[in-house]
């Protein structure tokens, strides 16, 4: 079953507008993981956050974490038409590396 | 980054035949790996994990008849479908994880359409 949620499930902004997704889950995390999936292809790793950690930045991305209302946030900042894929929230429960997928926001970036 | 390739990239096969998937670490080696399977639309959903030298670990409701799971090497782990039906269309994915825990390294997925 999938450990997290994500919202919104789609988004539609313009170029330049920053796009925001969030992700819950259910159980305790040793981190969560966020994924990027253009149509058809398979997943690129964008960003990893510890448990201990609670917010992380990496180019025009930015990750929250929130243990304690079990929750993570993406932000891209200034997005571009090439931003336009599937996100995705995953999480590594027991430091095995098996992960949990949330359900994935699909963003479409306008030119 | 890590690569980790997956072969064929998309097969189409009759009802009732087998089909194998490779899913190959190309520059690092891999104890483990991870099989998904993603329907349209939808997010990943995990099969089993694959341990070389071991048998795999099937995830609940994953028919481990059905989605045979072979880890023959460090680097090489294939997933065969055995007598494909139609609902076993899907994309196929596999991830291997590189050094301990944190990031995994996706292959390119196999696209899988059975007539």
């Amino acid at each position: 079953s999938q450990q997290g949620e994500e919202d919104p499930q789609a988004l539609s902004i313009q170029e330049g507008e920053n796009a925001t997704m969030n992700c819950s889950y259910k159980t305790s995390i040793n981190n969560l993981q966020w994924y990027r999936q253009n149509s058809g292809r398979g997943l690129v790793h964008l960003i990893l956050i510890r448990s201990n950690e609670r917010e992380k930045h990496s180019g025009r991305l930015r990750v929250t974490l929130d243990t304690s209302k079990k929750s993570s946030s993406l932000l891209i900042t200034a997005s571009r038409a090439a931003d336009t894929a599937s996100y995705f929230c995953a999480t590594d429960e027991a430091a095995g590396n098996k992960l949990t997928f949330g359900g994935g926001t699909r963003v479409l970036v306008k030119p | 980054g890590a690569v980790v390739s997956q072969h064929p990239s998309w097969v189409i096969c009759k009802s009732g035949t087998s089909v194998k998937i490779e899913c190959r670490s190309l520059d690092f080696q891999a104890t483990t790996m991870f099989w998904y399977r993603q329907f349209p639309k939808q997010s990943l959903m995990l099969m089993a994990t694959s341990n070389e030298g071991s048998k795999a670990t099937y995830e609940q409701g994953v028919e481990k008849d059905k989605f045979l799971i072979n880890h023959a090497s460090l680097t090489l782990s294939t997933l065969t479908v055995t007598s494909a039906h139609p609902e076993d269309s899907s994309f196929y994915i596999c991830s291997a994880p590189r050094g301990g825990v944190g990031e995994q390294f996706f292959g390119p997925g196999t696209r899988l359409t059975v007539l």
